[in-house]
């Protein structure tokens, strides 16, 4: 069974950092393009990065561009976002996808991001 | 950018009614690259209909997705209680790759 665990949300003051893991299991992770897609409080969904199987290519939504960092690590079977310089507008559930194809096959249940001071 | 644009924004409906839900693109999506989820309150949303046609692993046949080039449509035979839910359709064509608002199937 696919499974993806998200952990590391919570409060943040505006400026601060936050680092979002994902811990895959079910599949072989080594092998999918991962995703992290946001939604806002009462909001609709966004897109925010991607990353290749082996981490060679990464891709950013241009709000979040110079200041979140996705990686990976395969032999741990996780995925990451560092998130710098946060904003109010980033408070947000954040959730770890499975890309196949480019769409999103499984999702994870989501970890909630706070800004504020 | 292709900016999706879905309505109705909300649709009430009555159980074993036909939903028919919109989603149209500012650009032509490339290949049909478009895909549908279904997502209920306090959950992960969930994946439907990729390729624009093509349905997910387990979901039932009344759900089915049609369109190409900038109109797509997600429809739902007959309502089941469980089908009320927020319904986004994505386009994964070109970058960024990009959600609609949704749209909110209500019971009526």
């Amino acid at each position: 069974e696919v499974q993806l665990v998200e952990s590391g949300g919570g409060l943040v003051q505006p400026g601060g950092s936050l680092r979002l893991s994902c811990a895959a299991s079910g599949f072989t992770f080594s092998n999918y393009w991962m995703t992290w897609v946001r939604q806002a409080p009462g909001k609709g969904l966004e897109w925010v990065a991607n990353i290749k199987e082996d981490g060679s290519e990464k891709y950013y939504v241009d709000s979040v561009k110079g200041r979140f960092t996705i990686s990976r690590d395969n032999a741990k079977n996780s995925l990451y976002l560092q998130m710098n310089s946060l904003r109010a507008e980033d408070t947000a559930v954040y959730y770890c996808v499975r890309r196949l194809g480019g769409w999103f096959d499984f999702w994870g249940q989501g970890t909630l991001v706070t800004v504020s001071s | 950018e292709i900016v999706l644009t879905q309505s109705p924004g909300t649709l009430s409906l009555s159980p074993g009614e036909r939903a028919t839900l919109s989603c149209r693109a500012s650009q032509s999506v490339s290949s049909s690259y478009l895909a549908w989820y279904q997502q209920k309150p306090g959950q992960a949303p969930r994946l439907l209909i990729y390729g624009a046609s093509n349905r997910a692993t387990g979901i039932p046949d009344r759900f089915s997705g049609s369109g190409s080039g900038t109109d797509f449509t997600l429809t739902i035979s007959r309502l089941e209680p469980e089908d009320f839910a927020v319904y986004y359709c994505q386009q994964y064509g070109r970058s960024p790759e990009t959600f609609g608002q949704g749209t909110k199937v209500e019971i009526k």
